[in-house]
């Protein structure tokens, strides 16, 4: 059971454009959401976090949206840049006191292209 | 570099058999996490350890266990071995144990059950 759910397997983007990456969740428990970007042959990195006290998170050129009446999240990224080109997870948490137990969409593999 | 060390990086074997895969987390930090990552599917839970306890429990299978040890490693026991245990396994590790903690995964260990 997919509690989260990234439905773009890959987005192609040129460079200095925005890039926009959606995430669905199913789950109304879930209060804590989190962005992960991967490259081949290493494990995921954290990039980016959102509380659902909040519906913007902005650290740089990342910008997370939550809409937490459509369960739905947004990462932006702008201006994209070739390195950015990975594969980023959505993840989100219901369970903060007993423990931290991050359910994980399917990723979404980004290219940015020069 | 995460911090987070796995060994080892690949592991053939056949059906039947029992592995462990190892997993140090980075310095000070007292949750560590697995997770699978199968062909096709997003990062699963599997089983969270916090200074030695276990502390939450994902959809793991009962021919799986985990442990962490004093020093805070900890290693992943897959026994009776399916084909469609072939995956890449994460740990991850965080200092504490809250939704404040963001995770700190390791490169993976590649299973390959022939």
């Amino acid at each position: 059971d997919q509690q989260v759910k990234q439905n773009s397997p890959s987005l192609s983007v040129q460079e200095g454009r925005i890039s926009i990456l959606n995430c669905d969740y199913t789950n109304s428990m879930f209060d804590y959401f989190l962005w992960y970007k991967k490259y081949p042959a290493e494990g995921p990195t954290f990039l980016i976090s959102i509380s659902s006290i909040k519906d913007k998170n902005e650290d740089g050129r990342f910008t997370v949206f939550l809409n937490k009446s459509a369960k739905h999240l947004s990462l932006h990224i702008v201006p994209s840049q070739p390195g950015d080109s990975a594969v980023y997870f959505c993840a989100a948490s219901g369970n903060s006191n007993s423990g931290y137990a991050l359910n994980f969409g399917k990723g979404t593999s980004l290219l940015v292209t020069p | 570099d995460s911090g987070v060390t796995q060994t080892p990086k690949h592991l053939i074997t056949a059906t039947g058999q029992r592995v462990t895969l190892r997993c140090s987390p980075r310095s000070g930090d007292l949750s560590v996490y697995w997770y699978q990552q199968s062909l096709d599917q997003g990062l699963q839970f599997l089983i969270q350890y916090y200074n030695g306890e276990e502390r939450a429990k994902g959809n793991i299978l009962e021919r799986f266990s985990a442990q962490q040890f004093p020093d805070l490693h900890s290693e992943l026991n897959l026994s009776s071995l399916e084909l469609g245990d072939s995956a890449l396994y994460f740990c991850a590790s965080s200092v504490g144990n809250s939704l404040n903690s963001p995770l700190h995964f390791g490169n993976g260990t590649r299973l390959t059950v022939t």
